[in-house]
This record gives structure tokens, C-alpha cells and sequence, in this order.
């Protein structure tokens, strides 16, 4: 069965400082997708970025990019002059190509400090 | 385009009592799904839909019902409510045809029983 782990249940930055949050998985599939939600104070859940499992390359997003070690599992976030608005909980992500199904980590706070 | 809808947004219940919370989606996505939220841990899936009239069960399924008449609608039913079933609940949908594809959360229920 696939996981995902977030091994961070909270971080904190400065504002405008860089942050990098960590997210690792497990899986035998192939051809799959990850995935950053951020989740405000509101309860809205928001994507931020994902990934396509083939593409070497590593997706961003204005301030938001990703580091993707495919060997490895491993799936970061790292977030660059980081905003007050940042200020969420940040979830990673899992779907396998053919099936819809989101497997979600627990959670990272990130907190950002004035 | 009003998004992803879900009503209530706070409901509190007795054991033992049924409702059903609503959700609908404006966007023409054949893909719906329904997770539950609880504190310290990741989303779960409880039901999907790929289409009117096709449901299938998530990791969470035991004490939910769903249906899928209309592209529009997918009710989620609580048939006789615990307090196991205490949670912040998100209605999603998206475009089939790839899992890369966005899915877009409604704004949650909060629901106690009591």
C-alpha cells in the first residue's frame, strides 16, 4: 500500500527567509503524481504545486518550487521569501496515474515569524 | 462559477441520528470524491464517484452512504451517526481522464456528535 509521511509536524521561518518542508513516500507504481496542498486558517484546501513522477525536471511555481528525488522518494517543498500569508498547514500528497485517489501525509504547520 | 459547494458548514448531532451532508460542483467534473479530516492525521477517502450513477468505496467507507444522480450533486449519508464520525468533512471534484488533474475542495462541514 502506498504512504506518505510528513516527519515535520511543524516549522517555522522569518519572513522573506527560505523554508524547506520535507515529504517522503512509498510506492511500487511507476506512473504517479504528487502534490503540495496548503490548508489556511479558513479550511480552504488549496494546490500549491505538483509533479508528474516521469518528468526529471522539477516543478515551481512563482516562490514555490520543488526538489523531487525520484530514487530516493523523496518529495520537498521549499518556499522562497517567505509571506505572512504562507502561514498554513501544508500537505503532501500521492495519486496513482489511473486512480483518482489522493493518499495525504499528516501535515506540516508552518508558522512565520514577523 | 460558484466552485465546489457544501452545506452545512457546522452540524452538531445526537447519536443514533442520520443526515445527509450536501455538496455540489458547477464545473461539469465527472470525478467526485468525499474525505474526512481529523486532527494529527491526513485526509482520508471515504466514497468517489467517476460519473452519474458509478460510486465505489474508499479507505473509509463503514457508515457512509453515497449516490450520484446528477454530474452536479454527490450527498454524502450518515445512516446513524457515532462519535467516531466527529470530523471536518471535504467534498472534491475534478476532470477525469488523468489523476494530475486539480481537484478542487469545497470549503468543509465541521461535524460533532454528541
Amino acid at each position: 500500500a502506498q504512504t506518505v509521511t510528513q516527519s515535520q509536524p511543524e516549522m517555522s521561518v522569518q519572513e522573506a527567509e527560505t523554508v524547506t518542508l520535507s515529504c517522503t513516500y512509498d510506492t511500487s507504481e511507476s506512473d504517479y503524481y504528487l502534490f503540495w496542498y496548503k490548508q489556511p486558517p479558513s479550511r480552504q484546501m488549496i494546490l500549491v504545486i505538483r509533479q508528474e513522477a516521469y518528468k526529471q525536471q522539477n516543478a515551481t511555481e512563482n516562490r514555490f518550487s520543488v526538489n523531487f528525488q525520484k530514487a530516493a522518494k523523496s518529495f520537498s517543498l521549499k518556499i522562497s521569501d517567505s509571506q505572512l500569508g504562507d502561514a498554513a498547514m501544508y500537505f503532501c500528497a500521492y495519486s496513482r496515474g489511473s486512480n483518482y485517489q489522493l493518499i495525504w501525509g499528516a501535515g506540516t504547520k508552518l508558522i512565520i515569524k514577523p | 462559477n460558484a466552485g465546489v459547494t457544501q452545506t452545512p458548514k457546522f452540524q452538531v448531532l445526537k447519536t443514533g441520528q442520520s443526515m445527509t451532508l450536501q455538496c455540489a460542483q458547477d464545473m461539469n467534473h465527472e470525478y467526485m470524491s468525499w474525505y474526512r479530516q481529523d486532527p494529527g492525521m491526513g485526509l482520508r477517502l471515504i466514497h468517489y464517484s467517476v460519473g452519474a450513477g458509478i460510486t465505489d468505496q474508499g479507505e473509509v467507507p463503514n457508515g457512509y452512504n453515497v449516490s450520484r444522480s446528477t454530474t452536479e450533486d454527490f450527498p454524502l449519508r450518515l445512516l446513524s451517526a457515532a462519535p467516531s464520525q466527529t470530523s471536518v468533512y471535504f467534498c472534491a471534484s475534478s476532470f477525469s481522464g488523468s489523476s494530475y488533474n486539480e481537484q478542487f475542495f469545497g470549503p468543509g462541514t465541521r461535524l460533532t456528535v454528541l
